[in-house]
This record gives C-alpha cells, sequence and structure tokens, in this order.
C-alpha cells in the first residue's frame, strides 16, 4: 500500500538559510500534518491542512511556514535556520472521517 | 485539556516473557487512544486504536492493549516478545470531548529493550 512520501531524507544547511521540506501524503488523504521530534523526544505538533486550508496551529516558529496545494501535497519553508531547528521533521495524514494519522519517513534536518 | 503519562522511559524484558509498556490518559470527553512504534532512524508506524467498542483492541504484530476507563490506562501487551520488538513506543490521545482538539497528544515514549 502507498504510504506518506517525504523529501528529502536527510538535509544538511548553515545557519541562517532555508530549507523546505516536501510531504506526499496517502492517495485520498485530504489532511495534512507536520511535527517536529528533537534527539529523544515525543513528536511536537507543528501546523495542520485540511483540504489545503489550514487547520490547526502548534508550536511552529513564526520563522517557519507551510501550504498544501491543489494536490494535497504540502511544503514546510524553514528560513533564518537555528543550530536548534535541528531535529526529525515528519508529516503524517489522514482522512477527516479516520482517527489514524499515518506518519511519513521523516527528514532529518541537520544545521550547522 | 487532553494529555497522556507513559511513566516508564524504558521497559527491559526477555525475549519469549510478556511485555507491557504502560500509557495513562487525561481527558475531559471521551478518548481516542493510539500507539505508534518508531524504529532507529524511521517514521513512527501505527499499530492499534481505540475509538469505542470492545476494550481489548488488538493490532498489529501480535500487539494488543487494553482500555480502562475507571484507570483512564491504555496499556499495550504483547504475551511473548521477540528481539525485533525492540523500538521506542509513543502513546497518543485525543479528547472527543467539547473543545477538544484533533490533533492528539503524544506521549513522551518508552524504550522497549527485549533481550535474547
Amino acid at each position: 500500500a502507498a504510504g506518506v512520501i517525504q523529501s528529502p531524507r536527510h538535509l544538511i544547511k548553515e545557519k541562517r538559510e532555508t530549507a523546505t521540506l516536501k510531504c506526499y501524503p496517502i492517495p485520498r488523504h485530504d489532511t495534512v500534518y507536520w511535527y517536529q521530534q528533537g534527539p529523544g523526544q515525543d513528536p511536537q505538533f507543528l501546523i495542520s491542512f485540511y483540504e489545503k486550508m489550514q487547520s490547526d496551529k502548534g508550536s511552529i516558529p513564526d520563522r517557519f511556514s507551510a501550504q498544501q496545494f491543489s494536490d494535497y501535497h504540502s511544503e514546510l519553508n524553514m528560513s533564518s535556520l537555528e543550530l536548534g531547528d535541528s531535529a526529525l521533521y515528519f508529516c503524517a495524514s489522514s482522512t477527516m472521517t479516520e482517527e489514524t494519522q499515518y506518519f511519513g519517513p521523516g527528514t532529518r534536518l541537520l544545521v550547522l | 485539556a487532553q494529555s497522556v503519562a507513559q511513566p516508564e522511559d524504558q521497559v527491559n524484558v526477555a525475549e519469549g516473557n510478556p511485555l507491557t509498556v504502560k500509557c495513562t490518559y487525561s481527558v475531559s470527553g471521551n478518548p481516542y487512544l493510539f500507539w505508534y512504534v518508531q524504529y532507529p532512524n524511521r517514521g513512527l508506524q501505527f499499530l492499534l486504536k481505540y475509538i469505542t467498542g470492545d476494550n481489548l483492541v488488538k493490532g498489529s504484530y501480535g500487539f494488543e492493549a487494553e482500555f480502562n476507563k475507571s484507570q483512564t490506562s491504555f496499556h499495550l501487551k504483547k504475551p511473548s516478545a521477540l528481539v525485533s520488538d525492540s523500538a521506542l513506543y509513543f502513546c497518543a490521545v485525543r479528547d472527543m470531548g467539547s473543545g477538544g482538539s484533533y490533533i492528539p497528544t503524544f506521549g513522551r515514549g518508552t524504550s522497549l529493550i527485549v533481550h535474547p
């Protein structure tokens, strides 16, 4: 079965640079969620989209923005990167009728 | 408000023995409860969920969890542990009460180590 796809899988950036992470949800899933997981931490919810509209907002820094496109894929844009942004970034998708979120493999971001 | 607690950072068990990973939750309404497993450098993998119905939920890879409303718990169990079960396990809850969020809250995770 098709799963959530994230790209890139690994990314190395320097401080103050920008990064764009992409997420392709499971086909027919209309809701996308972004999470940040620091080393040894639980996933922290950043933001979610339903039918291309922002539906919920968590602890996403103002330096980050995200959107969902007409094909339901989503991009997380991160600017003015800081060392503390180094983490695993997960995307998950679901449908509004099913409660289960299915996670992608994650993008490991390292900021030097 | 919704919250979830996993009281054990690490659980050690011998292969072949039963395992339990604990989870307790707090919600104002009815809970939706989930268990996920995370292998090193991998995404979270859905194991099972409780929404309504039978308190004993069966999931992937032989795992099951028991919903206990009076104890507000949702412990993950498996009758016979395998070395390959060694991973990080996350419990998550969604509060279906009025004002509840549809974004689940995750616990801090419990590292399960199964010894040969």
